[in-house]
């Protein structure tokens, strides 16, 4: 039984470039959700999908956005990229269960990204 | 923004001690988690203990929580080396699906 997985591990960037980072769920699981982890720091929220859609959104701008797809795979595009913007993403995924929203997450193990 | 501060910061123990971290959040929450990360790698929930809950065992693992403070405690009890990690507690409030995670603390656990 795959956990969650995360493409690429690793990317360097350069200022004003964007990137896409991709997740996949966990077998079974249907809501996906995106961390950042800046070095030193605890994961912060970006934003949530489940059924395509963004359900809840964190404190980041709009160049942070995503896509679920129809397999509940998810992708995290950022443009514009800032040096700021160096970290750890990561995905996370569980079941959605209506009324109790707020179980275990299933983490994956992060693409770290460099921007220069 | 973080919710929630954990204590210490760093903690240095040999094995077969016992190790007490803490964590103190601000608003009011639905359940509290405890999560731990290897090397800036992902994330392993550990625990999890609702509002109405006082105290959680699971393993070596006990976990406290105080609503009237706002605050939680987790014991590692006999650690070994293979406890070296970071923890962090993470907070989730009522009718919202995200986590709110503390700063962590580091944990290095010497054989």
């Amino acid at each position: 039984d795959a956990g969650v997985t995360q493409s690429p591990t690793h990317l360097i960037k350069t200022r004003g470039q964007q990137v896409t980072l991709r997740c996949s769920p966990k077998s079974g699981h249907d809501t996906v959700s995106w961390y950042q982890q800046a070095l030193g720091q605890g994961p912060q929220f970006i934003f949530q999908y489940y059924e395509e859609e963004e359900r809840q959104r964190g404190n980041f701008p709009d160049r942070f956005s995503g896509h679920q797809f129809p397999n509940y795979s998810s992708e995290l595009n950022v443009n514009a990229l800032l040096l700021g913007d160096s970290a750890l993403y990561l995905c996370a995924s569980r079941v959605w269960l209506a009324g109790d929203h707020t179980g275990e997450l299933f983490f994956g193990e992060g693409s770290r990204l460099t921007v220069l | 923004s973080q919710q929630g501060e954990e204590d210490p910061q760093a903690l240095s123990i040999q094995e077969g001690e016992n190790a007490t971290m803490n964590c103190s959040y601000k608003t009011s929450i639905n359940n509290l988690q405890w999560y731990r990360q290897n090397s800036g790698r992902g994330l392993v929930h550990l625990i999890l203990i609702r509002s109405n809950e006082r105290e959680k065992h699971s393993g070596r693992l006990r976990v406290t929580l105080d609503t009237s403070k706002k605050s939680s405690s987790l014991l590692i009890t006999a650690s070994r080396a293979a406890d070296t990690a970071s923890y962090f507690c993470a907070t989730a409030s009522y009718n919202t699906d995200k986590l709110i995670f503390g700063t962590g603390t580091r944990l290095q656990v010497f054989p």
